[in-house]
């Protein structure tokens, strides 16, 4: 079977760093994506790594290590706004279909 | 970025009636589409992968017969839950990847449409 595990929720405070993590066993593996999602709205795309090491993109950052089938998110400065749920997801065939993650519920408090 | 739209974002319907939920890519053509279904509190399970022009392909576990997908067009599929029953109640959505170079793919999602069966 395919499983992504996650850690089911994160506290942190406004202004903090918070890292959540994903570990992944999938049959095939071409990418690692990860989503927001906030109560009642759809995912949005955040990061993708394809390959090994850190992409940055403003305040979040997402790392990938292929050879360990682990990767995390990084949210810095945290604000209220980011308190949602996180998924991160795999491509594993060449289909496009993903996998998602468990999903991690990120509570951000002033 | 691009968009994808859901209708109805939201129905009620009495057990034992269909349900046809429609999922529509609006600045670009998606010869793919995926349903997922969403119970509260839990992660996004792919229920099914549209292909336009073609049968959809159903994960395991998915009944074909109660979920049924048609992509007539590269903009526009629809999922219709037959004969709903209340454990059918949950959140769909629909997405569409884009492919962009050096990017891998990049879904956009629906905002989704709630589904409540009494």
């Amino acid at each position: 079977g395919q499983s992504l595990e996650q850690p089911s929720e994160v506290t942190a405070v406004e202004g903090a760093i918070v890292q959540i993590n994903c570990t992944y066993q999938t049959s095939g593996f071409y990418g690692l994506s990860w989503y927001q999602q906030h109560d009642g709205g759809a995912p949005t795309f955040l990061s993708y790594n394809a390959l090994d090491g850190l992409e940055e993109t403003g305040r979040f950052s997402s790392f990938l290590s292929r050879s360990d089938s682990y990767g995390y998110l990084l949210l810095q400065e945290l604000q209220m706004k980011d308190s949602a749920s996180y998924f991160c997801a795999v491509r594993s065939s060449g289909f496009q279909k993903l996998v998602f993650g468990t999903g991690t519920r990120l509570l951000v408090s002033p | 970025g691009a968009v994808v739209s859901q209708h109805p974002s939201w129905v009620i319907c009495k057990s034992g009636t269909s349900v046809k939920i429609e999922c529509r890519s609006l600045d670009f053509q998606a010869t793919t589409m995926f349903w997922y279904r969403q119970f509260p509190k839990q992660s996004l399970m792919l229920m099914a992968t549209s292909n336009e022009g073609s049968k959809a392909t159903y994960e395991q576990g998915v009944e074909k017969d109660k979920f049924l997908i048609n992509h007539a067009s590269l903009t526009l599929s629809t999922l219709t839950v037959t004969s709903a029953h209340p454990e059918d109640s949950s959140f769909y959505i629909c997405s569409a990847p884009e492919l962009r170079r050096g990017r891998g793919d990049t879904q956009y999602f629906g905002p989704g449409t709630r589904l409540t069966v009494l």
